[in-house]
């Protein structure tokens, strides 16, 4: 247990529907990520939240849509997603922005057909 | 970017101890090295951090060398739960995040 929960654990997905994927840290961290981990492939950095603002966008396309109500909360709204979406989408907090100590949720493995 | 490169695999029998070396020529005088474990479907999870010299915790040991070029993980005495990858980064304590980047890591295979 991190402290770093994320729902669901498990998405399956048509292209034409929309689906949110959520995270909630429990540990008063101020900075927190999106990133995605496709098979046999390092993990990519999607989007980074500091106090709810959002200061990273790694050239994500526009069918992921970040949201950031609170400095708990964080979600990432998925619409006419590709089948070469489907990966792990791990959601992560720090303490600080750009800390090298992430704690990290279990993540959503998502599949698009 | 300090671009960090590992072993791609690694095979140990449990009880033996296992290094896992990584190498950073390119460390920035401000860069810290930092480890994380990954388990298959899981997220990655922080296992020991250091600058220079060598660091100890409950889980592993970490040396780094006086040049930092290099670092090594060590894990005493793996068992077959300490299966997973394992990554190296290089990076700022804190800054911009992308700045922090995941390498494809090493894959350690225990077996009995």
């Amino acid at each position: 247990e991190t402290g770093v929960t994320q729902t669901p654990r498990h998405l399956v997905m048509g292209m034409t529907n929309k689906k949110s994927l959520k995270c909630e840290q429990h540990l008063g961290h101020n900075a927190m990520y999106w990133y995605k981990q496709s098979a046999k492939k390092p993990l990519e950095l999607m989007f980074v939240y500091s106090l709810e603002e959002r200061v990273e966008n790694n050239s994500v396309p526009s069918r992921f849509s970040p949201e950031c109500p609170n400095s708990s909360h964080l979600f990432l709204h998925l619409h006419t997603l590709q089948p070469e979406d489907s990966a792990l989408y791990l959601c992560a907090s720090s303490q600080d922005l750009g800390s090298n100590e992430q704690f990290f949720g279990p993540g959503t493995r998502l599949t698009v057909l | 970017l300090a671009k960090t490169t590992q072993p791609i695999s690694m095979d140990s029998y449990e009880g033996q101890e296992v290094n896992i070396t990584c190498s950073h020529n390119n460390i920035a005088t401000n860069d810290y090295i930092t480890w994380y474990q990954q388990f298959p479907s899981q997220g990655p999870r922080f296992i020991i951090q250091g600058y220079k010299t060598k660091v100890t915790n409950e889980v592993a040991s970490l040396f780094i060398p006086a040049d930092r070029k290099s670092s090594t993980l060590s894990l005493p005495r793996v068992s077959l739960s300490d299966t997973a990858v394992y990554y190296c980064l290089v990076g700022p304590l804190t800054g911009t995040a992308s700045k922090l980047t995941f390498g494809t890591g090493t894959r350690l295979q225990v077996t009995l």
